[in-house]
């Protein structure tokens, strides 16, 4: 299978406990998104990459989440001290796109990472 | 903040009708609009994508419609059936290297 693979599917934690989800994306493509969504909504941008670089962090993301790129391939997504409210799928796309960051548009999703904080 | 509306409601259709799906957004036109099918539990897979010169995109039983004056953009399955049953979310970005902003989704669901 040579789509996006996301790790572990599904992870049940306590709250207060660390998890880190793991994305591998289409191997040829150099740009990396992080999303979130919870049921009945839309996914919510989190941050992206191209290449090993962090372009762009939401916002809306706390201090406790941190993604990483280190070698322009895969990424972790690491949520510290977890909270109910992060109770939430999280989802991974790839893309390609040129050295000047055009790309062709659509992206290409994992299955997502479902947690549960209890 | 950009804001995009999608139909809240879920639609109900009969099969061999054709739905459409609305999604509005708010301020400044984005440089394309895509559309995305997701099924429960699973990831959104990619449809089409319009670009904000366009006006009409087709796949064979899809059709996209955008309207930079309305805000809007409508999403048509012709020749519905039972399969087409999924939540259809809008999304956009405002140029070709950032991030897409998606809508919470319509629900729809084909009755054969």
């Amino acid at each position: 299978d040579t789509g996006v693979s996301q790790n572990p599917r599904h992870k049940i934690t306590k709250r207060g406990q660390n998890v880190t989800f793991r994305c591998d994306p289409i191997s040829e493509h150099n740009r990396l998104y992080w999303y979130r969504q919870t049921l009945g909504q839309g996914p919510e941008f989190l941050t992206y990459f191209q290449n090993e670089a962090q372009l762009e962090k939401s916002r809306l993301l706390s201090d406790r989440f941190s993604a990483e790129r280190p070698k322009g391939s895969f990424s972790t997504l690491e949520i510290q001290r977890t909270e109910q409210g992060d109770s939430a799928m999280y989802l991974c796309a790839s893309s390609p796109a040129s050295p000047s960051g055009v790309t062709s548009g659509e992206l290409f999703f994992g299955e997502g990472s479902r947690l549960t904080v209890l | 903040s950009q804001k995009i509306e999608q139909n809240s409601e879920a639609l109900n259709i009969q099969e061999g009708k054709t739905a459409t799906l609305t999604c509005n957004y708010t301020n400044y036109s984005p440089a394309y609009l895509q559309w995305y099918r997701q099924d429960p539990g699973r990831g959104p897979v990619f449809l089409l994508l319009i670009r904000e010169n366009e006006k009409e995109k087709r796949k064979e039983r899809l059709k996209v419609t955008f309207d930079t004056t309305l805000k809007q953009s409508l999403f048509h399955i012709t020749a519905s059936q039972p399969a087409d049953s999924a939540t259809y979310l809008c999304a956009l970005s405002y140029n070709q290297g950032g991030k897409l902003i998606f809508g919470q989704g319509t629900e729809l669901s084909v009755k054969p």
